[in-house]
């Protein structure tokens, strides 16, 4: 089965600055997406950004990227240019794509990142 | 585009008993998920249907059960309610396509039981 580990439960970073949070995951798969969801104070858990594993280009979406390295099996977002919206608790998932086609995520347990004024 | 719902949003029950939740994927979406989410277990994957069917369940006892219908709406139930039961649920809707599709979450119902 696979797994998620995001090894920082909680992050800080000064408004402006640029913070990276942590995940690694565990599989024998070859084929599998990976992605970071955000869920902020309000609970709606909302997708910041996903990576096909067979794309050797790290995904960026605006002030978010990943650093996707595939064998290390390690998935690290980085968030640049902080702002106070951005703190959340933020998911690392995983995706199977051996499963039938289902949507089934498997998550990590979470970083709670606080962005300081 | 109205996006996925959930209700009741709040719930109190006792031992025991048993409780149904509600979601309503956005339009178009025929898959949708179930997670349960503690603070000390996180999320958990509970079961997944599309088209009326269930194609995938997690590592939940029996007394966790869904179904869906033919508008996609879905439901779920538990039985027999324990204090371990408490959590917030959240639903997610997606999308077929060719390529993985973005799940969208609900708000979720925050279930307490005492």
């Amino acid at each position: 089965a696979q797994t998620v580990t995001q090894s920082q439960p909680e992050m800080s970073v000064q408004e402006a600055e640029t913070v990276t949070l942590s995940c690694t995951y565990d599989t024998s798969e070859s084929d599998y997406y990976l992605f970071w969801y955000k869920q902020p104070p309000s609970r709606q858990m909302i997708l910041v950004i996903r990576q096909e594993a067979y794309k050797q280009q790290n995904a960026t979406e605006n002030r978010f990227s990943v650093n996707f390295q595939k064998a290390a099996k390690s998935f690290s977002l980085k968030i640049s240019d902080s702002q106070l919206g951005d703190a959340a608790m933020y998911f690392c998932a995983y995706r199977s794509d051996f499963q039938g086609g289902s949507e089934k995520l498997v998550f990590g347990k979470g970083t709670k990142l606080t962005v300081n004024p | 585009k109205a996006g996925v719902t959930q209700t009741p949003r709040y719930l109190i029950k006792t031992r025991g008993q048993q409780v149904t939740l509600s979601c309503s994927p956005i339009s178009g979406h025929r898959s949708v998920s179930w997670y349960q989410q503690t603070p000390g277990q996180g999320l958990q994957f509970l079961f997944e249907y599309f088209s009326e069917t269930q194609r995938n369940k997690g590592n939940f006892p029996g007394r966790f059960s869904g179904r869906q219908f033919s508008n996609s709406r879905s439901e779920m139930n538990v039985s027999t309610l324990e204090l371990g039961d408490s959590a917030l649920y959240l639903c997610a809707s997606s999308a077929q396509g060719l390529t993985t599709n973005e799940q969208f979450f609900g708000p979720g119902t925050r279930l307490t039981v005492l």
